[in-house]
């Protein structure tokens, strides 16, 4: 399958600072692009849905000015983690898939944030 | 979003079949059904998808019910590295095809 790469796969962070998610689909182009987050013994929650060029979709209760979203090419997008707190710890998820109907998503391997 | 009712957990005997069943009632016209499993502490891993025909690929069959309210995912010899936490979900292409994660099932496999 293609592959979706993530960075960092692990950032520990002290509170009140940001934190930069890279996802990167590296061969193919990711029209499409999504964020999760998942806490421990739980399933993967959707965040927000990013379009190439457009502003990303945020889910309810996700706030947009907190996890900013940016997907400016094909290739990349970042989720960007800002004034991190302790209860934003939690393991990030990236998805990303192609253009057209019935193509499959390929995920990246996640990060774990920890802020201390 | 269209909702799959999985068990929550299934065990099975190494190189034996496996049968993961999943539900969904309220599934459309347009919702694929895709399956994907997570290893701990990994981003999911593709298995399969489908829309009405039964669907085979190197790692899985998936046998989809005539009506489509219910799929069956097989796993035709069950390794130890199968054990995983395995996800049916519809994706509604109408939807911007996002994929929305039940519960899923803990598949466990004993050697």
């Amino acid at each position: 399958g293609a592959v979706v790469s993530q960075h960092p796969s692990w950032v520990i962070c002290k509170s009140g600072t940001s934190v930069k998610i890279e996802c990167r689909s590296l061969d193919f182009q990711a029209t499409t692009m999504f964020w999760y987050r998942q806490f421990p013994k739980q399933s993967l929650m959707l965040m927000a849905t990013s379009n190439e060029g457009s502003k990303a979709t945020y889910e309810q209760g996700v706030e947009k000015d907190k996890f900013l979203i940016n997907h400016a090419s094909l290739t990349l997008s970042t989720l960007t983690v800002t004034s991190a707190h302790p209860e934003d710890s939690s393991f990030y998820i990236c998805s990303a898939r192609g253009a057209g109907g019935g193509t499959e998503a390929f995920f990246g391997q996640g990060t774990r944030l920890t802020v201390v | 979003d269209a909702k799959t009712t999985q068990p929550n957990s299934m065990e099975s005997n190494e190189e034996e079949p496996v049968h993961l069943p999943c539900n969904h009632s309220t599934i459309s016209g347009t919702d694929y059904i895709h399956w994907y499993r997570q290893l701990p502490s990994q981003g999911p891993e593709y298995v399969i998808h489908g829309l009405t025909s039964n669907v085979n690929n190197r790692m899985a069959s998936l046998a989809i019910a005539e009506d489509r309210k219910s799929s069956t995912l097989i796993l035709h010899r069950a390794t130890l590295r199968d054990a995983a936490v395995y996800y049916c979900i519809l994706r509604d292409e109408n939807q911007g095809g996002k994929l929305i994660f039940g519960q899923g099932t803990e598949l466990s496999v004993k050697p």
